[in-house]
């Protein structure tokens, strides 16, 4: 059975920091990995999507890496601000289709 | 092109009673995913539909809960005799046509309170 953990549960850092948020995975055999942004009480918004065949994805200041072979991804953001404070999920997508989340990580980007 | 819509944004039920999520995919998007978020908890798969089929619905509790995609209008999750403990925010996700490889694009979510 799949599952995801995403360490640290929070971190908080000042502003400008480069940071960088752990995902692992249990089972390697995944089609995807995607990972999210959710404010509190909002919906989710897609970050990046990495590919099973790929080993990273970049969106502006946002850089994903997957290795499946450790069952590992790594999302990390460069020159941190205060408008980057959200909780960011990781969710990997098996051969049935859905989703299986981490439980997120919670940061706190401080002025 | 609009995206995933899900209404109502905020629903409060008493014990008991029914409610009825509905959730429009976007445009093009023939696959539908439920998801639960307990308070303090991860997102949980419930069921996976496409156009009048149930796909997956291993995460949906055997009793209360059902899902439909009709052929038109919105999939619906009702939940029957609602207790407290369904209390949580329920997303829906859509994706195109081929679902193995492609992103899953969520709604706003449903929040659920039971009193």
């Amino acid at each position: 059975k799949q599952e995801v953990t995403q360490i640290p549960a929070a971190l908080s850092v000042p502003e400008g920091e480069n940071l960088v948020l752990n995902c692992s995975f249990t089972d390697s055999a995944i089609y995807n990995l995607q990972w999210f942004r959710q404010d509190p009480g909002k919906g989710l918004t897609s970050l990046l999507l990495i590919q099973s065949s790929q080993r990273e994805q970049t969106s502006g200041r946002l850089n994903a890496s997957l290795d499946k072979s450790s069952g590992r991804s790594t999302l990390y953001i460069a020159a941190s601000q205060p408008g980057d404070s959200a909780t960011y999920l990781c969710a990997v997508r098996g051969s049935q289709g859905n989703l299986i989340f981490g439980k997120g990580t919670k940061l706190s980007v401080k002025p | 092109n609009a995206g995933v819509m899900q209404n109502p944004r905020h629903l409060v039920r008493r014990r008991g009673q029914e409610a009825r999520l509905r959730c429009s995919p976007m445009k093009g998007h023939s696959h539908v995913y439920w998801y639960r978020q307990l308070p303090e908890e991860g997102l949980k798969f419930m069921v996976y539909l496409q156009k009048e089929n149930i796909i997956d619905e291993s995460g949906m509790p055997k009793e209360r809960f059902s899902a439909e995609f009709p052929k038109e209008g919105p999939s619906i999750l009702r939940i029957q005799q609602v207790v407290r403990g369904d209390s949580a925010a329920y997303f829906c996700a859509s994706s195109p046509l081929k679902s193995s490889d492609n992103e899953q694009f969520f709604g706003p979510g449903t929040r659920l309170t039971v009193l």
